[in-house]
């Protein structure tokens, strides 16, 4: 089963909106990426995240990485309609290199 | 465009069957991914292969089996086909293992079981 928690599963916001999604593992993390999948499209890689306590922006994006590396969230300011899709965690569990959690789905209502 | 080809786009057949989903890689990547994601689903890792060898299992069926041949491409065979297989089937690689670089997914391929 999934091992790496994510929060909340589902995301309604009004356009210009922050969003914010959360990722829980119970065990450090040696890094964690985060990968967004459109409506009917494939995951795409968005960042990884291998420091304890780091901080990445991406436009409007910005992604933190816990100092216990046990968890990490992505925050979008002022959503957009190009904003819409699943939003996954993903890190490496065990000897399986790349565990996703359940993704959190973002609409963007304009 | 990823650079990861998934071959077919779709697919449907019926229960007992067995299917062959097929995956290229981007050029020069070695390692070759297979994760399921059915309706309201995460992704659910399958299996890893790393220049041709198997790396790593998930929570792949018996009924389930992939391959890397020499040229790196892949296959996913699937048996005894169940209603419950019907789900989104994606193809991803990187150069190394996962942990420590970016996956590129393929376009997937959607099987339908009736």
């Amino acid at each position: 089963g999934q091992q790496v928690m994510q929060i909340p599963q589902y995301q309604h916001v009004q356009e210009g909106e922050d969003f914010t999604t959360y990722c829980n593992s119970s065990t450090t993390l040696s890094n964690i990426q985060w990968y967004k999948q459109r409506p009917g499209g494939h995951p795409v890689f968005l960042i990884q995240l291998v420091k304890s306590g780091e901080v990445k922006k991406q436009k409007r994006l910005t992604f933190q990485f816990g100092e216990a590396k046990k968890n990490s969230s992505l925050h979008i300011t002022a959503t957009q309609t190009t904003d819409v899709g699943t939003y996954f965690c993903a890190g490496p569990k065990g000897n399986t290199p790349l565990v996703f959690g359940k993704g959190t789905r973002l609409s963007v209502i304009a | 465009d990823s650079g990861v080809t998934q071959t077919p786009k779709h697919l449907i057949t019926a229960t007992g069957q067995r299917v062959t989903l097929r995956c290229s890689p981007r050029s020069g990547d070695l390692s070759v991914y297979w994760y399921q994601q059915s309706l309201d689903q995460g992704l659910q890792f399958l299996i890893q292969y790393y220049n041709g060898e198997e790396r790593a299992k998930g929570n792949i069926l018996e009924r389930f089996s992939a391959q890397q041949f020499p040229d790196l491409h892949s296959e996913l065979n699937l048996s005894s086909l169940e209603l419950g297989d019907s789900a989104l089937y994606f193809c991803a690689s990187s150069v190394e293992g996962a942990e420590n670089t970016e996956a590129f997914f393929g376009q997937g391929t959607r099987l339908t079981v009736v």
